[in-house]
């Protein structure tokens, strides 16, 4: 597609239900990432994909948090037993090369609120 | 490890002022920098990127950024400010694993006067 897309664009759900937050990137980029931006928090890193090659979860705040990408392609985002600090801009973003010079297109967001 | 600081959370300036937004990276290594722009309920906007090549570093909407290795800084200015300018600017650095993943800076949200 023409730029990375995101869904849903908003998400309520009760505190200890499981969210499923979806990304599409940008056709052929090779490397996937999921933020995090939350007040107070700035931007952080959760995940990252390159390719064939195993994820770096390295920013995942918890078990509870999961991520997987088919085919290279499409990623979701899985957050099983929603806490209320979970409460967040989920941001997901696709390059196209593998070095650092890259710039990231990201897509709009998931906002998600845990009440 | 990398880290970038912001300084001024929020910056205010009148229609047609010079936009200065200030970041300093810390490095062990050459840095990759970026500067990226929010707009209200949107994802983040490539503004400009350092790779290594020219210091003075132009970008979109008029935007540029200069790398001064000595002063650990990539400070984002603009001649004159629009309206339009008003957003959230984010200062990044890349890391140097094979990630490449961002570190960002906490933002500063711009506010243009009329």
């Amino acid at each position: 597609g023409a730029g990375v897309s995101q869904s849903p664009s908003n998400k309520v759900t009760e505190k200890g239900k499981d969210v499923e937050l979806r990304c599409d990137p940008i056709s052929g980029h090779t490397a996937l990432y999921w933020y995090r931006q939350s007040l107070g928090q700035g931007l952080e890193f959760l995940i990252y994909f390159q390719g064939n090659s195993a994820p770096d979860k390295s920013g995942l705040p918890s078990d509870r948090f999961s991520a997987e990408r088919t085919g290279g392609s499409v990623s979701t985002l899985t957050i099983q037993r929603t806490q209320q600090e979970d409460s967040a801009v989920y941001l997901c973003a696709s390059r196209q090369g593998t070095g650092a010079n890259y710039g990231y297109t990201f897509g709009s967001g998931t906002r998600l609120t845990v009440v | 490890a990398q880290s970038v600081t912001q300084l001024g959370s929020h910056v205010s300036v009148s229609e047609g002022a010079l936009v200065l937004l200030r970041c300093n990276y810390s490095s062990s290594v050459p840095p990759y920098l970026f500067w990226y722009v929010q707009y209200p309920n949107q994802g983040l906007q490539l503004l400009l990127k350092y790779t290594s090549a020219a210091t003075l570093v132009k970008g979109i909407n008029g935007f540029e950024a200069e790398f001064k290795k000595s002063e650990t800084s990539f400070h984002l200015t603009k001649p004159s400010a629009h309206m339009s300018d008003a957003a959230e600017y984010f200062c990044a650095v890349s890391d140097s694993s094979g990630t490449y993943k961002y570190i960002f800076g906490t933002g500063t949200r711009l506010k243009v006067l009329a």
